[in-house]
């Protein structure tokens, strides 16, 4: 596709459950971003990829967060044991070069 | 560390008003300054930028000057339409060495016909 994806598009789950979000960037794009936008609270960074390899990870909230990138180019983010304060949208977004952010749809994370 | 503050919203104007949303930073050195806005319904999608000092960056009718002296980089627009009607972020990359994305809480503009 040309945009960047994300799946799913929404996710309802208990809490203690474990959930992987998925983010499929424009190809080519070597940079890869992880942000979380909860209600009234804005972007908050959670990771950034270069490649492979994740030079920034501080925006992690707990060790229950966890993120990989593979092949340059599909990411997952892991959530274990999730809580209800987990819930808000988790975005993607990609980039070549450090400059534009094209950012996907989102992911819409319900915890019960 | 870097940091991005904005105005708090909503913003509710009439339609032609004027629009300024304030935004100043703080950072080490000179990063790139960014508006992006999310229009309802869809994805954040970069509205404007200025990667140095006294650089205008403009699109779609709204303006914004990167003042280093000031710190501030304020989105204006002379005469808002409906359409405009969007949440607007402002942000900027880290000068810490990577290309880390830092965005402001964003501002809800809201404009009545």
């Amino acid at each position: 596709g040309a945009g960047v994806s994300q799946s799913p598009s929404n996710k309802v789950t208990e809490k203690g459950k474990d959930v992987e979000l998925r983010c499929d960037p424009i190809s080519g794009h070597t940079a890869l971003y992880w942000y979380r936008q909860s209600l009234g609270q804005g972007l908050e960074f959670l990771i950034y990829f270069q490649g492979n390899s994740a030079p920034d990870k501080s925006g992690l909230p707990s060790d229950r967060f966890s993120a990989e990138r593979t092949g340059g180019s599909v990411s997952t983010l892991t959530i274990q044991r999730t809580q209800q304060e987990d819930s808000a949208v988790y975005l993607c977004a990609s980039s070549f070069g450090g400059e534009k952010l094209f950012f996907g749809s989102g992911t819409q994370l319900s915890v019960l | 560390g870097d940091s991005v503050t904005q105005m708090e919203g909503p913003v509710t104007l009439s339609e032609e008003a004027c629009l300024t949303i304030n935004c100043t930073y703080t950072a080490t050195g000179y990063p790139s300054l960014f508006w992006y806005v999310q229009y309802p319904g869809e994805g954040l999608q970069l509205l404007l930028k200025a990667t140095k000092a006294d650089d205008k960056g403009s699109n779609k009718g709204f303006e914004a000057t990167y003042r280093k002296e000031t710190t501030s980089f304020h989105l204006e627009k002379g005469s808002v339409q409906v359409s405009d009607s969007a949440v607007y972020f402002c942000a900027l990359t880290s000068t810490s060495g990577t290309y880390k994305y830092i965005f402001g809480t964003g501002t809800r503009l809201k404009v009545l016909a």
